[in-house]
């Protein structure tokens, strides 16, 4: 069974660095894309990026271009998010999850048309940043 | 970026109702759309992908549909299991993707 396992719950003050983690099991390859996603407490869900654990490239949402940091360790299958300095604005709840797809094929002749979404999904990391 | 608009950003509604939520990207997306259920500290769960696709194991009281900028989910019969909050994601720009606002679904 495929699954993603997060990193526990961290309590930080404004200021502090901090590194979570999602770490995938039961995947077979590393051609895998880990994203990012922000819950805030009353908001919606908020897309911040994406990368992919073969070669690392990373996409960021404009939003968030700046304000973390995603990497990985394509050894152990895991995906990072990284903040340099917390504010109290950042504490809510973040998932990780990763891109899956599935292939149609369409027209005459067939030509394969993909299409993508996130089907497997972390616990969360609740993220909590007081003074 | 494309923006996902979804409406109504709220509903009540009784146990055994048919209900609609709509979402409307800010640009044609093909058939790029998903859907997803998310309950309160819950990890959110795939509905619906490609438009209209049902995700394997989800009931098929759930229902999607459209294309281009105008889609729909509808779940029929609403069970006391679906009230939560539904979201639309576009993966038109895979890997980079939005969400829409959310729908929250309560018991009227």
């Amino acid at each position: 069974e495929v699954q993603l396992v997060q990193s526990g719950a961290e309590v930080k003050k404004p200021g502090e660095s901090l590194k979570i983690s999602c770490q995938g099991f039961g995947y077979n390859s590393t051609n895998h894309w880990i994203g990012w996603v922000r819950h805030l407490p009353g908001k919606g869900l908020e897309w911040m990026g994406i990368i992919f654990l073969n070669d690392f490239d990373t996409r960021y949402s404009p939003s968030f271009q700046g304000q973390v940091t995603i990497s990985a360790d394509k050894s152990t299958k895991t995906a990072f998010l990284q903040w340099s300095s917390l504010k109290a604005s950042d504490s809510g709840m973040y998932y990780c999850a990763s891109l899956g797809y599935h292939e149609f094929l369409t027209g005459s002749p067939p030509v394969p048309q993909f299409y993508y979404f996130l089907d497997v999904w972390g616990k969360g990391t609740t993220v909590t940043v007081s003074s | 970026d494309i923006q996902m608009t979804q409406s109504p950003s709220s509903l009540s509604a009784s146990v055994g109702d048919r209900i609609t939520i709509t979402c409307r990207p800010s640009q044609t997306i093909g058939r790029s759309l998903n859907w997803y259920q998310q309950k309160p500290g819950k990890a959110p769960k795939l509905l619906i992908f490609a438009a209209s696709n049902l995700y394997s194991g989800v009931t098929s009281r759930f229902s999607g549909s459209g294309s281009g900028t105008d889609f729909t989910l509808t779940i029929t019969s609403l069970q006391p299991e679906d009230f939560a909050t539904y979201y639309c994601q576009q993966s038109f720009r895979t890997p980079s993707i939005t969400f829409g606002q959310g729908t929250r679904v309560e018991i009227k």
